[in-house]
């Protein structure tokens, strides 16, 4: 596709429950991205992706969030033992890395639709 | 860890009237995007700023990056209803390709 995509783009579950968010790029990007949004806030860093593996995972809050990303491509958001504080739009973005002399810096990040989780 | 403030917060202007937000962020970074949210939207890339005092013009925007890169304003001529949205910068520190979002200013543009 043309942009990011994301699916749900709405998912309302239960306390307690696990869920997936999906995350497909913009093909022939490397970085992707995952945020939390909640009403009113700027976006939450979670965990940034350069291909397959997670180069920052330093924003998911507990072990009950996971991402993965097997081929480098499609990411999964996983969300276990889901709370009601889990309930915000999960944003995720995906952007090529350029070479700045030595400094490899990202280039403008492309966000989806967003997923609105709401845990009931 | 890297912090990254917006003022103001909310922004009502007259259509027609100019209008600033301002970005700190706590860390020297390495390079600021600015990003505009419409209601219900997502946030969709404005522009990226990398040289400290850097100043970049967009017709009626104009971004600027501090000297010391820790600071960056984007100023809006002569507002639009076009322009109501939320205004993200995102600072990222160093060679690390984090990016974190400053929490906004929401403008509202009075016909």
């Amino acid at each position: 596709g043309a942009g990011v995509s994301q699916t749900p783009s709405n998912k309302v579950t239960e306390k307690g429950k696990y869920v997936e968010l999906r995350c497909d790029p913009i093909s022939g990007h490397t970085a992707l991205y995952w945020y939390r949004q909640s009403l009113g806030q700027g976006p939450e860093f979670l965990i940034y992706f350069q291909g397959t593996g997670a180069a920052d995972d330093s924003g998911l809050p507990n072990d009950r969030f996971f991402a993965v990303r097997p081929e480098g491509s499609v990411s999964t958001l996983k969300i276990q033992r889901t709370e009601r504080g889990d309930s915000a739009v999960y944003l995720c973005a995906s952007s090529l890395t350029k070479s700045w002399g030595r400094a490899p810096n990202t280039g403008e990040l492309f966000f989806g639709e967003g997923s609105r989780l709401t845990v009931l | 860890g890297q912090q990254v403030m917006q003022i103001p917060q909310y922004q009502h202007v007259q259509e027609g009237e100019d209008f600033t937000t301002y970005c700190n962020s706590s860390t020297t970074l390495s390079n600021i995007q600015w990003y505009k949210q419409r209601p219900g939207g997502h946030p969709v890339f404005l522009i990226q700023l990398v040289k400290s005092g850097e100043v970049k013009k967009q017709k009626r925007l104009t971004f600027q990056f501090g000297e010391a890169k820790k600071n960056s304003s984007l100023h809006i001529t002569a507002t639009q209803t076009t322009d109501v949205g939320t205004y993200f910068c995102a600072g990222q520190e160093g060679y690390g390709q984090n990016f974190v979002f400053g929490p906004g200013t929401r403008l509202s543009v009075l016909p």
